[in-house]
């Protein structure tokens, strides 16, 4: 059984360019959750995917957006990268959304944004 | 912002040390999670506290969530070097966990 996978591990982009993160579920799970965590916080929370569609939402601009494809995998789409953006982005997945699904985690992708 | 403050933001100590980081929130949650995570990895899910007053222990480690479910506590006994990390709370709220900034642990040898 695989964990959760991410890709690509860092990147680097220049403000105004767009962004695609790629996550791939641990094996059986339906439910996606991706987190942003900037230098010395902890992860804030961005949305989540359960069965393909936005099942939450925090408080992040609509030009962060997501998908969840049918064998459960995911990406998260930010546009008109900002300097702030530069962060380690997490995806978490689970067997379901509820409170009570452990959510287990990736290793992230860190963003550089120039 | 975040809604849970943790305490001390870093600590430093040589092995064999005991302990103690804190959590307190400004609302209730359904339940609590600490997780550790080390550099280049993801937060790694350590314990889940539900109920007021619960106590749990998971080896040298030992969580307590405040009786009205609004602060807890990580007590880490005998501190080893591979304790080292970055341990952060989150309290769960339906389908989302909403974590405090960390606090970073180094145990010297």
């Amino acid at each position: 059984e695989t964990g959760v996978t991410q890709s690509p591990t860092h990147l680097i982009k220049t403000r105004g360019q767009q962004v695609t993160l790629r996550c791939s579920s641990q094996s059986g799970h339906n439910t996606v959750s991706w987190y942003q965590q900037a230098l010395g916080q902890g992860p804030q929370f961005i949305f989540q995917y359960y069965r393909e569609e936005e099942n939450g939402r925090g408080n992040f601009p609509p030009r962060f957006s997501g998908l969840q494809f049918p064998n459960y995998s995911s990406e998260l789409n930010v546009n008109a990268l900002e300097l702030d953006d530069s962060a380690l982005y997490l995806c978490a997945s689970s067997l379901g959304g509820a409170s009570t699904d452990t959510q287990y985690f990736g290793p992230g992708t860190r963003l550089t944004v120039l | 912002t975040q809604l849970l403050e943790q305490s001390p933001q870093f600590l430093s100590i040589q092995e064999g040390e005991n302990l103690t980081v804190y959590c307190n929130s400004s609302s209730v949650f359904s339940s609590l999670q600490w997780y550790r995570q080390e550099p280049g990895e993801g937060p790694v899910l350590l314990v889940t506290v539900v109920t007021g007053g619960e106590v749990k222990k998971l080896k040298r480690l030992t969580f307590q969530f405040g009786d009205a479910r609004k602060d807890s506590s990580l007590h880490i006994t005998a501190a080893q070097t591979g304790d080292t990390g970055l341990y952060l709370c989150a309290g769960v709220d339906d389908y989302k966990l909403s974590f405090g900034a960390g606090t970073t642990v180094t145990v010297r040898a």
